[in-house]
């Protein structure tokens, strides 16, 4: 079975700076896709950004970008040039494929902005 | 639009009462997904659908049941058999078999009176 963790229960970040969450996961398949969602408090989740096993290259969405670590097993989201809307929960997740099955997720971080 | 609802946003359940969380989308996905979160905790898979009249159990299905009629329908039902179903269940769906990006509905709260 897949984990996901999540180790920074909580991070702050002055608005316009750069805030990095972490994020490691456990598996022994070698394709997968990993995602991470922002819950904010209307608490509808939102897809910010995926990346599959398989692609070298990093996933970029505009201020948000991942640092992918396949031998490590790690997947940090940077989000650039902090905005007060950034403010939510963020959810790292794991998908293996090979069928519709679901999500395995970490525990998630609460992100703060300071204005 | 397109989109996934989910209804009613609150509800509430007596002791041994079974109710009924609504899940719809008409983004003509075939898969479909329950979800349960608790306070501090990342979600949970209850129940997935990969077609129609096709169900599959995840990690915590017990004290839940779901059906799937429509593609565009996926009812989940908690029973009285679930002892502590006070959380917040989120709806997903996706393109299908393989395909692993999920988008969520806007969720609904349940609480036990």
């Amino acid at each position: 079975a897949q984990t996901v963790t999540q180790s920074q229960p909580e991070m702050s970040v002055q608005e316009a700076e750069t805030v990095t969450l972490s994020c490691t996961y456990d598996t022994s398949e070698s394709d997968y896709y990993l995602f991470w969602y922002k819950q904010p408090p209307s608490r509808q989740m939102i897809l910010v950004i995926r990346q599959e096993a398989y692609k070298q290259q990093n996933a970029t969405e505009n201020r948000f970008s991942v640092n992918f670590q396949k031998a490590a097993k790690s997947f940090s989201l940077k989000i650039s040039d902090s905005q007060l809307g950034d403010a939510a929960m963020y959810f790292c997740a794991f998908y293996s494929g090979g069928g519709a099955d679901g999500l395995t997720f970490g525990k998630g971080t609460h992100l703060i902005i300071q204005p | 639009d397109g989109g996934i609802t989910q209804s009613p946003k609150y509800l509430f359940r007596k002791e041994g009462q079974n109710v009924t969380l609504s899940c719809e989308q008409n983004l003509n996905h075939d898969a479909m997904y329950w979800y349960r979160q608790d306070p501090g905790q990342g979600l949970r898979l209850i129940y997935y659908s990969q077609i129609v009249n096709d169900f599959q159990k995840g990690d915590i299905a017990e004290g839940y049941s779901v059906s799937r009629e429509k593609k565009e329908s996926f009812p989940l039902t908690v029973t009285s058999a679930q002892k502590n179903p006070t959380a917040f269940y989120l709806c997903a769906s996706s393109t299908g078999l393989f395909q692993e990006t999920q988008y969520f509905g806007p969720g609904t709260r349940l609480l036990v009176l």
